[in-house]
Order: structure tokens, then sequence, then C-alpha cells
């Protein structure tokens, strides 16, 4: 089954305590992307990866890190977590650019 | 700068009842605009993509269209498993960001 999948669903952490988010998809797709999603604000694009070794900042990458070192993952870094990163997260994947994005099921974080 | 606006923010429906979600953009060349689903605690469903004013697309109950300035996405005779939140985004042609409108939450009422 095509899919794009996310680990862990739920997270707990607290201040300052790293943690990686990993995303996965296995549609060969080329571009990966990471959005938050907040009440009121919408979903806000973290960064994205054109290609394997190639990412660029989208508009809320400040706190964040990614790495693009294999085609199927993405995954999205929290060097030193803080409460205002409290979220729900989604990966997102498509064939290429101007294509649809498929997401994941989202990973719901809470840092303390 | 790049926007996207949705309206309206909420919209209660009887069922059979069709109506119209908005969608407005201020984009440097629009390279695509999405249409998505999304249901409570899931991620965002594709629908549609159009890419020039003119083009129209539909699927089962839904219609989406779209101008230099707009897209709408029209409901006919929409039935309670429509209830979801609608989502827009468009990608410019001069970069490769995808930028989402906040949404209209729709519920349809038996």
């Amino acid at each position: 089954e095509a899919q794009v999948t996310q680990n862990p669903r739920y997270l707990i952490t607290v201040t300052g305590k790293k943690l990686t988010v990993t995303c996965s998809q296995n549609m060969n797709h080329e571009y990966m992307s990471w959005y938050r999603q907040d009440p009121g604000l919408g979903l806000r694009q973290i960064y994205y990866s054109m290609n394997v070794e190639v990412t660029d900042k989208g508009d809320v990458p400040e706190g964040y890190k990614v790495s693009r070192k294999e085609k199927r993952n993405f995954p999205l870094i929290l060097e030193s977590p803080s409460p205002n990163q409290t979220s729900l997260y989604f990966c997102a994947s498509s064939l290429g650019r101007g294509d649809p994005q498929y997401f994941g099921p989202g990973t719901r974080l809470l840092v303390l | 700068e790049d926007q996207v606006t949705q309206s309206p923010e909420a919209l209660r429906l009887q069922e059979g009842e069709s109506s119209s979600l908005n969608c407005s953009y201020t984009v440097s060349g629009l390279r695509g605009l999405f249409w998505y689903r999304q249901d409570p605690g899931k991620g965002p469903e594709f629908l549609f993509t159009l890419y020039s004013a003119g083009e129209e697309k539909e699927k089962e109950r839904l219609k989406a269209t779209l101008t230099k300035k707009e897209s709408f996405l029209h409901i006919t005779a929409p039935k309670p498993e429509d209830s979801a939140t609608y989502l827009c985004a468009v990608q410019a042609g001069n970069t490769d960001k995808l930028i989402f409108g906040t949404g209209t939450r729709l519920q349809v009422f038996p």
C-alpha cells in the first residue's frame, strides 16, 4: 500500500531533550516536506526537500533540522525542544514540484 | 507576499443543501492550486489539483473551479459524511513552497 508513515504518533517530552520524528514514504517520491498545524494558524511548512541531500527552509524553520540522506526518509529533528513547539506535525511527499502532496497520519507533540 | 484566504471559516448545512467554499489567493505566478479534505485527528487527504484559470475538476458531490484570483469548491446535495475541514493550498511558480489557507470547517446535518 502506498503510504507515508510517521513515528512516533504521540510524544510527550521535556524542554531541551533532543528528539527525532521519523518520516518514510514508499512511493519513490522526489519531494518531501514537514508541516506543523496549530489552531487558527493552519498548516505551515517547516522544511522541504526536492531530492536527496537537497533541503530548504519553509515558513517556520526556526528550532528544527532535517536531513535527506535517502530518498524514502526525511526525519525531523528538534535539537532543543521548547513549549512553543507543541503542535501537530505532518510529513508529506509528492512525485515532484507541482504535484499533489500525500500526507502521513501526524505526530502529536507535547513539550513540557 | 504570497497569501491564501479561505471563507467562510465554518459552514453548517442541512443534508441536501448545496453551497460553495471560497479560496482567494495572491501569488507570484500560480504553479498549482490544491484542495484537501481533513478529518479530525488525521492527515489531509488530496482531492483536486487545478493549474490554470478556467479549469474545473469533479469528484462525486464536489466540483472545484479556478479563476485568476480565487477557487471555489462547490458541494452539491451534501451528505453528513462530507463533514470535514476543507483546505486550500497554492504553490507559486517561483518557489517550491506550499502555502495553505486556514480551512473551512463544514458540518452537514441530517
